[in-house]
């Protein structure tokens, strides 16, 4: 089975702290994708990546940043954490075929005091 | 753009019963791929069933069938014999065939609830 681990399940952090989330997976998939939850919002897309060191920006990249130095980790940084980014992470990865699915983490649910 | 619409935010089905969740699409392509995703309460999500829009014929995994309606973008899915694990948020999505690398646009979500 296909195996996407978040390094946090929950994370407190300040307004203002620099924030690393970080997502792993094991099934050598090119892509990865980090999505954020909010109620009544659905998924939104925030970045994802297709190889090593590429990244597109998705619906919502305004805040955060990406890493992807390798094929299995892909890093999400809040630059300067703000309230509103106070939200449940959602890290997924999917192989490169079109119809197949994105695999998830258990998320991380973010609060921003 | 694409865009995904569930328009029950919330269903209730008693245990043994059928359900059917609804969602619909709006996508000026011809060819791609919608999904039905479950996340149980604190826990993973996970797939539930997929469909081709090229195939006619309708995806069934076990208890769980789509009635996928190309015509009118319409991708509804259908739990049979409901049982009390089935209770959990229900996403529908929807990925293009070509353009960018493969990333879903998600609906808002159908919370479901089953009654022992």
């Amino acid at each position: 089975d296909v195996k996407v681990t978040q390094s946090s399940r929950y994370l407190v952090k300040r307004t203002g702290e620099k924030v690393f989330l970080e997502c792993v997976q094991d099934m050598d998939h090119e892509n990865m994708f980090w999505y954020r939850q909010d109620p009544g919002l659905g998924l939104r897309l925030i970045y994802f990546s297709y190889d090593v060191k590429m990244k597109e920006k998705g619906d919502i990249p305004e805040g955060y940043s990406v890493s992807r130095e390798k094929k299995e980790r892909f890093s999400l940084i809040l630059e300067s954490a703000s309230t509103n980014q106070t939200s449940m992470y959602l890290c997924a990865s999917s192989s490169g075929g079109r119809n197949q699915p994105q695999h998830f983490g258990d998320g991380t649910r973010l609060s921003i005091l | 753009a694409q865009t995904v619409t569930q328009s029950q935010p919330e269903m209730s089905v008693q245990e043994a019963e059928t359900v059917t969740l609804s969602c619909t699409y709006d996508t000026s392509e011809s060819d791609y791929y919608l999904f039905w995703y479950k996340q149980p309460p604190s826990r993973q999500m996970i797939l539930v069933i997929r469909q081709e829009a090229y195939k006619q014929q309708n995806a069934t995994e076990n208890r769980f069938s789509v009635n996928f309606q190309k015509a009118a973008k319409s991708f509804s899915l259908k739990i049979s014999d409901s049982q009390l694990g089935d209770a959990a948020m229900y996403f529908c999505a929807y990925r293009s065939a070509s353009g960018s690398q493969g990333n879903l646009i998600f609906g808002k979500g159908t919370k479901l609830s089953v009654k022992p």
